[in-house]
């Protein structure tokens, strides 16, 4: 069954530390692929995307994601996180050519607590 | 332009009851979906409208969900009856249907579902 694998659960970092959240699925077909955040009491938002062409991907709020089809991994990162940036952070993927072409399969999110 | 809304934000019921939730996509959004978040779980997604039609409902758990959107509009989810396990937080999201199939959701803010 396809699936969709976040590393880490919890991470706890200081402010102006380096973020970087695995994320890893199992799909061979073609995919597209999000990163989702949910701050304190606010709904889930997108971060960034990617659906085809430049693999290094930029977001909002200083995030960039980075595709590696032979790795099937599609990593978030940021160079200095803030104390605003604690949230929860969701890896989706969607296969985008099947019957199921609008169903995202999430990963089990990381809790990112930056403390200041 | 108003986002994805969701009614209520929190329901308690017993078990066996019945509830109903709703759900108004952005308006001209032509995809609605449905996705439950049990605690300490991933997010999972239940079905798909495409208009008023069911696009892809191979995450209902069970007949006890129903799903309708009469007219291709808002969208209601009923629980009926409900079991503990059906206790989480129900998300509702909604896309554009444009040329390409593959767009960003946006999400609502859930609904926190209590069965006791």
């Amino acid at each position: 069954a396809q699936s969709v694998s976040q590393h880490n659960h919890h991470v706890i970092l200081s402010e102006a530390a380096s973020l970087e959240l695995g994320c890893n699925y199992s799909y061979g077909g073609t995919v597209n692929l999000f990163w989702y955040v949910q701050y304190p009491g606010q709904h889930l938002q997108l971060l960034l995307k990617y659906f085809s062409g430049d693999p290094l991907v930029k977001g909002i709020k200083g995030f960039e994601a980075e595709f590696i089809k032979s790795k099937f991994s599609f990593n978030l990162r940021k160079p200095s996180v803030q104390w605003s940036d604690t949230a929860e952070y969701f890896c989706a993927v969607n296969e985008g050519t099947t019957d199921s072409w609008g169903k995202l399969q999430f990963g089990a999110g990381t809790q990112v607590v930056v403390t200041p | 332009e108003a986002g994805v809304t969701q009614f209520p934000s929190h329901s308690v019921i017993e078990k066996g009851q019945t509830v109903t939730l709703r759900c108004d996509p952005i308006s001209g959004h032509d995809n609605l979906y449905w996705y439950r978040r049990v605690m300490g779980k991933e997010i999972k997604f239940l079905l798909h409208f495409v208009k008023e039609s069911k696009q892809d409902e191979s995450g209902m758990p069970n007949n006890r969900f129903l799903a309708e959107r009469t007219g291709g509009t808002y969208s209601t989810l009923k629980v009926q009856p409900a079991e503990l396990e059906d206790s989480g937080v129900y998300f509702c999201a909604s896309s554009p249907l444009g040329q390409g199939r593959s767009y960003e959701q946006y999400f609502g803010p859930g609904t926190r579902l209590t069965v006791t």
